[in-house]
């Protein structure tokens, strides 16, 4: 069976703090991506990557950067943790050979920067 | 510029059928996905369209127009479980498998 891990369901950390949110992936999958959602804006593009040691980034990609060493493992690092990072995070992965249609996501990290 | 548009919220009755509506503005369209998201839960695929025409898988089915830049996802025979929201997403030449998602469209079904 599929399926996307992430570090952390909930995490609570304070302004000015690194922070390291980490993804695995079990299917081989080729792609890899980072979203955070908010409401009532969908899920929005952060980074991705497309091959170890590759990345591209999203649509909102300051104040965040990505680490994939491996291939099964994507990181998202927030580098000076803000207030308005406060989100819930998701990591999804995709195959080439579907053309990334079908993405599989992992089960989010809610995260709260006081 | 790439960007989709969905109704932020529907409700109907169980048993009943809704129709949830999604239109692009894509350069290099490729085509459009859905995916459905429980509360508190990971968006999981549901279809996919890449010609234009009706996909049927089981209860839902999904619709594509081109020529319309217009897709839909009709759910059949309503349940309780299937209140959640739904999000349409493109994918473009140039995208290199990346999607742009929707904002997302609540389904509420009532009883």
């Amino acid at each position: 069976d599929v399926k996307v891990t992430q570090s952390s369901r909930y995490l609570v950390k304070r302004t000015g703090e690194k922070v390291f949110l980490e993804c695995v992936q079990d299917m081989d999958h080729e792609n890899m991506f980072w979203y955070r959602q908010d409401p009532g804006l969908g899920l929005r593009l952060i980074y991705f990557s497309y091959d170890v040691k590759m990345k591209e980034k999203g649509d909102i990609p300051e104040g965040y950067s990505v680490s994939r060493e491996k291939k099964e493992r994507f990181s998202l690092i927030l580098e000076s943790a803000s207030t308005n990072q406060t989100s819930m995070y998701l990591c999804a992965s995709s195959s080439i050979d579907r053309e990334g249609y079908e993405q599989y996501f992992g089960p989010g990290t809610r995260l709260t920067v006081t | 510029g790439q960007s989709l548009e969905q109704p932020s919220e529907v409700t109907a009755v169980e048993g009943a059928i809704v129709q949830i509506n999604c239109t692009y503005q894509t350069s290099g369209f490729y085509g459009l996905s859905w995916y459905q998201q429980h509360d508190g839960g990971a968006p999981t695929f549901l279809s996919y369209n890449a010609l234009d025409g009706l996909e049927e898988t089981g209860r839902f089915s999904s619709f594509l127009s081109r020529s319309d830049s217009y897709g839909y996802l009709l759910l059949q025979e309503l349940q309780m479980k299937d209140s959640a929201s739904y999000f349409c997403a493109v994918s473009y030449s140039g995208g290199y498998n990346k999607l742009i998602f929707g904002a997302g469209t609540r389904l509420a079904v009532h009883p």
